[in-house]
């Protein structure tokens, strides 16, 4: 069973400043079925990446996926004040067939 | 546009059994699955389960094997996910969310409302 583990549990940035998440899976995760989401207090997630570094559709370019096999990282190249907020990494294909990781609390520092 | 609106917020007591409906509009129902997704208060996100809305098959989280049952309706384009002998830690809110394929879960790209199902004696 893949395990997902995310660091750091939070990261506090100023905006303007670069935001690097990591996620790493206790197995290979297959064709690299990783993806990424953002969520809000008191909102649904929101799909930001897929395949571990395809943006989804209307993602600003500032957010950026890569790694494959077990590492992952998920980049926010400058902070916008909306970008604050808590990402979770979601694996999908391996079993079980779902799981998310703990999730990354981005806050302003 | 694609939307997925769910059924409003449910108090419920230990033992009983919850059913949340997630209606589909926008796009063609049966060409995607329906996952379910449930997040407790101040807690991360949880797969349920998903089921395909192409054939009907389905896949559970192993934790809630025997207790939890996801449907369709595809007349209506409806998902609905039933939650058996509720316990007090099954209070959540739960999400349905459109999955990228019918044939096995994959990722989520749209999103319902989400319902708060709260359990309590």
């Amino acid at each position: 069973e893949i395990v997902l583990t995310q660091s750091p549990g939070t990261l506090s940035l100023s905006p303007g400043e670069r935001a690097t998440l990591s996620c790493r899976a206790s197995q290979s995760v297959s064709s690299s079925y990783l993806a990424w989401y953002q969520q809000k207090p008191g909102q649904a997630p929101r799909l930001l990446i897929y395949g571990a570094s395809s943006r989804a559709t209307g993602i600003p370019d500032r957010f950026s996926g890569s790694g494959s096999g077990t590492d992952f990282t998920l980049t926010i190249s400058r902070l916008e004040p909306e970008d604050f907020a808590v990402y979770y990494c979601q694996q999908y294909g391996s079993s079980p067939l779902a799981t998310f990781g703990p999730g990354t609390k981005v806050d302003i520092k | 546009q694609v939307q997925l609106v769910q059924s409003g917020a449910e108090v419920k007591k230990p033992g009983a059994s919850v059913k949340v409906s997630c209606k589909a509009s926008g796009y063609t129902f049966t060409s995607y699955g329906i996952s379910w997704v449930r997040q407790a208060p101040g807690q991360g996100l949880e797969w349920m389960g998903w089921i395909s809305a192409y054939n009907g098959n389905t896949n559970y989280a192993q934790k809630l094997q025997g207790r939890v049952t996801m449907t369709t309706d595809t007349s209506t384009s409806t998902a609905y996910m039933e939650l058996r002998s509720l316990r007090s830690d099954d209070t959540a809110v739960y999400y349905c969310a459109r999955d990228q394929q019918w044939l096995v879960p994959h990722y989520f790209d749209y999103w319902g409302q989400g319902t708060l199902v709260t359990v309590s004696s």
